[in-house]
């Protein structure tokens, strides 16, 4: 079981540039979600998904976008990237059922630079 | 907006002091769990309150979840240095925009123990 994966772990963009972050999880959790994480903010929901071809806007999802066409794999793409968006990203993911979200699984994290 | 509230954002303490977060919730909660950080990784979950005034411990972590299910605490007895991290509650919460669950991050509380 390697619970939640996350590639690449770090990054360095040119403002302007797009690229994917991946997300894996090999626990058949439905529900799944991408948070960023900067100093004294916490961590903020970016986008999340509740099962496979569903998805839903977080707290923070301009810039971003996402889609999950298997239950396994919830990739976040930057379309075109800003220096506020240099932060750390977390996937996460958890089962779920009709009383809610359970315990939160974190990948290890991508730390994203855009110069 | 559905926010939890957590304070305080610091908390410096010499090894053997106790310590307590607390979160608070504009909304009634469906559960709140409860994470630790650890410098520079990525959140691990602890433990998850369900019932409205529950208490559960583990070893000196002693959780607790409000009568009106709105406000939690973390409390440890007696740190030490391995206790330093950043611990985060998460509020389980009915999406009043939407028609499924949000699960919302407070801020966090960075805890640092001086041996």
């Amino acid at each position: 079981n390697a619970g939640v994966t996350q590639t690449p772990k770090f990054q360095v963009l040119k403002t302007g540039q797009s690229m994917t972050l991946q997300c894996a999880q090999d626990m058949n959790h439905e529900y799944m979600s991408w948070y960023r994480q900067d100093p004294g903010m916490g961590l903020r929901l970016i986008h999340y998904s509740v099962g496979a071809g569903i998805t839903d806007q977080g707290e923070v999802p301009n810039g971003y976008n996402v889609s999950r066409s298997t239950t396994e794999d919830f990739p976040l793409r930057l379309l075109s990237a800003a220096p506020s968006q240099t932060s750390v990203y977390f996937c996460a993911s958890s089962y779920s059922t009709l009383r809610g979200y359970y315990e939160q699984y974190f990948g290890p994290g991508t730390r994203l630079t855009v110069t | 907006g559905q926010q939890v509230m957590q304070i305080p954002q610091y908390q410096h303490v010499q090894e053997g002091e106790d310590f307590t977060t607390y979160c608070n919730s504009s909304t009634t909660l469906s559960n709140i769990q409860w994470y630790k950080q650890r410098p520079g990784g990525h959140p691990v979950f602890l433990i998850q309150l369900v019932k409205s005034g529950e208490v559960k411990k583990q070893k000196r972590l002693t959780f607790q979840f409000g009568e009106a299910k709105k406000n939690s605490s973390l409390h440890i007895t007696a740190t030490q240095t391995t206790d330093v991290g950043t611990y985060f509650c998460a509020g389980l919460m009915w999406n009043s925009g939407g028609s499924n669950y949000k699960l919302t991050f407070g801020k966090g509380t960075l805890l640092t123990v001086n041996p």
